[in-house]
């Protein structure tokens, strides 16, 4: 199974300021067809999980482009400018070029 | 837009079975496969499995192969997951998730607690 690997743990950030998470994979999400399968997703507290990015650094529909993201085949970052408060939550890396599909274990951000 | 409700909380006996259902609205449920997501309280996100209304064909996580199974009913728009042979290992909420881009829409969740 993939492994994917988050850092750090959690993050506290004062609203207006930048935070970056780091996702690694044991192996390359580089798919056959050229696409890299990383998603990001944010579950805020007491909800249901939204995606944010797709294929590495898309982002999905309704998303504000003050989140982005980028990498490598198996070194990933979400980057968030310009935090603000609605950002809270625990932010998750999965992937889907292979069953199973698996989760990175999140990172926790607060507001300072 | 599609929407994904959710069957309510269940409390459940140990060694019983249970049988979640997500209903799936705005669009037809062969669109697109249906996947579950498992979370136990104050944990992570575990895949279960999907299942591809079109066909009924399935994949499961390897933990998940005797403990969960995947149906989907194309009259009534709804998918089901069945979880057999109870434990407290098993109290956790768990999502439906579905799209074309993937994971696009989310369930509500349902929590179900497994206890005497």
């Amino acid at each position: 199974d993939i492994v994917l690997t988050q850092a750090p743990l959690s993050v506290s950030v004062t609203p207006g300021e930048s935070a970056s998470i780091s996702c690694r994979s044991s192996k390359s999400l580089l798919s056959s067809k050229g696409i890299t399968s990383l998603y990001w997703y944010l579950q805020r507290p007491g909800k249901s999980p939204q995606l944010l990015i797709y294929q590495m650094s898309n982002l999905a529909s309704g998303v504000p482009d003050r989140f982005s993201s980028s990498g490598s085949e198996t070194d990933f970052t979400l980057k968030i400018s310009k935090v603000e408060t609605e950002d809270v939550g625990v932010y998750y890396c999965g992937h889907r070029l292979e069953y199973p599909l698996t989760f990175g274990s999140g990172t926790k951000l607060e507001i300072k | 837009e599609v929407q994904l409700q959710q069957s309510g909380a269940e409390l459940v006996r140990p060694g019983t079975s249970v049988k979640l259902s997500c209903k799936v609205s705005g669009d037809t449920i062969t669109a697109y496969y249906m996947h579950f997501v498992k979370q136990r309280p104050g944990q992570g996100l575990e895949w279960i499995g999907r299942i591809d209304p079109e066909d009924d064909s399935t994949k499961y996580a390897e933990k998940f192969k005797n403990k969960a199974t995947l149906t989907a009913d194309t009259s009534s728009n709804t998918a089901y997951l069945k979880l057999s042979s109870l434990t407290s290992e098993d109290t956790a909420t768990y999502f439906c998730t579905t799209g074309a881009t993937h994971f696009d829409y989310w369930g509500q969740g349902v929590m179900v607690t497994v206890s005497s």
